[in-house]
């Protein structure tokens, strides 16, 4: 079934440890994306990749990093979690930056003690 | 700064028509997205305006005004399984989705 892959679905993370949040489409997508939703915001954009081996911050890059090295793969890595990233994240796809809807992935649970 | 404004919370009753709103302030304009989030699940794709007007999508229809800066979603014959979430993104000037908090929407009996 064509789509939107995240892994894990949920994790519970000591702070200070390294994580990272793997996402994996097989649409042929040109740009994701990840965001993440807390309560009562909107989603914000932590990185963007327009395009396979380019990525670039969004809203709320701090503590975050992502690589691009396919078309694929989006991972995002928290390198020393911290209780404030505690939130739900989601991956999401779209044929361009200009273009289309974005798909999302189910999302997942982090939870930083 | 860039902005989008919707309602926090929204009742109705099912079978009845419901409207939600989402006023916008962003720095240029290049498409209005609504999304439905059913809770613990992802976003799904409703609708897309980029021209004023009225888009219709079966039970869904979704009206723009750019002069205005805003927007609404209108689902009729309200249906249990409407109850979710509804979020206004725009598309800005760079291509940013800019989304709104969301509408939490309860459909009663």
């Amino acid at each position: 079934i064509a789509g939107i892959t995240q892994a894990p679905t949920s994790q519970i993370l000591a702070a200070g440890r390294r994580m990272t949040l793997r996402c994996t489409q097989d649409m042929r997508h040109n740009a994701m994306y990840w965001y993440r939703q807390d309560l009562g915001l909107g989603l914000r954009l932590i990185h963007y990749s327009n395009t396979a081996g380019t990525t670039g911050k969004g809203e709320v890059p701090d503590g975050y990093s992502v690589s691009r090295a396919n078309t694929d793969d989006f991972p995002l890595t928290l390198a020393s979690a911290v209780p404030s990233q505690t939130s739900v994240y989601f991956c999401a796809s779209s044929r361009g930056e200009d273009t289309g809807e974005l798909f999302f992935g189910e999302g997942s649970r982090l939870t930083v003690l | 700064g860039q902005n989008i404004d919707q309602p926090t919370e929204m009742t109705a009753t099912e079978g009845a028509i419901v409207q939600i709103n989402c006023t916008y302030q962003t720095s240029g304009f290049n498409g209005l997205f609504w999304y439905q989030q059913h809770a613990g699940e992802a976003p799904t794709f409703l609708s897309y305006n980029v021209l004023d007007g009225l888009e219709e999508k079966g039970r869904f229809s979704s009206f723009l005004s750019r002069s205005k800066g805003y927007s609404y979603l209108l689902l009729k014959e309200l249906q249990m399984k409407d109850s979710a979430s509804y979020l206004c993104a725009v598309r800005n000037s760079n291509y940013q989705l800019i989304w709104g908090a969301g509408t939490k929407l309860i459909i009663k009996p």
